[in-house]
């Protein structure tokens, strides 16, 4: 069972590009978290998702950043005219659906998605 | 407002020695505390998973504790080595209608000298 997947590992953009990161949850899982990491600061909530559906976005920036999660696919976090301030690891995380009890919270985390922008 | 605080913020420590890291919270209603280590320049990785009605629950020479009734929680580590040098997260649950709402704390740096 592959954990899960952040790609790709390292992007660089140059200011007012895009950046789309891609996290493809463990099998099973329904619940996708994406945190933002700055050097030497801890993890950053931005959004949780479920399939189609955003949860919870109270942690993203409203303009420029979306996120989704389709019925098929991986969850994409998408940075629209990047500055360097967006430089920073980006984590996705999944868990279980509730249906799997106590462990439904249980979180796994990918090896983020490290964006420069220069 | 769900909360999770840690401490102490950083530590440094020599090999072979214990040490104890704290999380207290405030999130309601509780669901589960989980601890993880995150070495640098990587993702978050489980050390323990802890539910309302666990005391204690060890994984090798990482202890974890939970008093549900003040809201705190420690991380012992036992006979340090270089290689427990990582942030520590201290992470809280809480299920709602929504979903699995999750609160995360700040984390505790820990450095092992030799």
């Amino acid at each position: 069972n592959a954990g899960v997947m952040q790609n790709p590992r390292h992007l660089v953009r140059r200011r007012g590009q895009e950046a789309r990161l891609r996290c493809s949850p463990m099998k099973g899982h329904s619940h996708v978290y994406w945190y933002r990491q700055l050097p030497e600061e801890g993890l950053k909530f931005m959004v949780y998702l479920q399939k189609e559906n955003i949860i919870d976005e109270s942690g993203m920036p409203k303009e420029r950043f979306s996120a989704e999660f389709p019925k098929e696919g991986p969850s994409i976090l998408r940075i629209q005219q990047v500055v360097r301030g967006d430089s920073a690891a980006y984590f996705c995380a999944s868990s279980p659906p509730s249906s799997q009890g106590y462990r439904a919270g249980e979180l796994f985390f990918g090896e983020g998605s490290r964006l420069t922008v220069l | 407002k769900n909360q999770v605080e840690q401490s102490p913020q950083s530590l440094i420590i020599l090999e072979g020695k214990n040490c104890t890291l704290q999380c207290n919270y405030t999130v309601s209603p509780f669901s589960n505390l989980r601890w993880y280590k995150q070495d640098t320049g990587r993702g978050p990785v489980s050390l323990t998973i802890m539910t309302f009605s666990e005391n204690t629950k060890s994984n090798g020479r990482y202890t974890a504790t939970l008093d549900a009734d003040t809201k705190q929680s420690s991380l012992h580590i036992t006979a340090s080595q270089l290689s427990d040098s990582a942030s520590y997260i201290c992470v809280v649950s809480a299920w709602n209608n929504a979903g699995n709402m999750l609160t995360f704390g700040g984390g505790t740096r820990l450095m092992v000298k030799p």
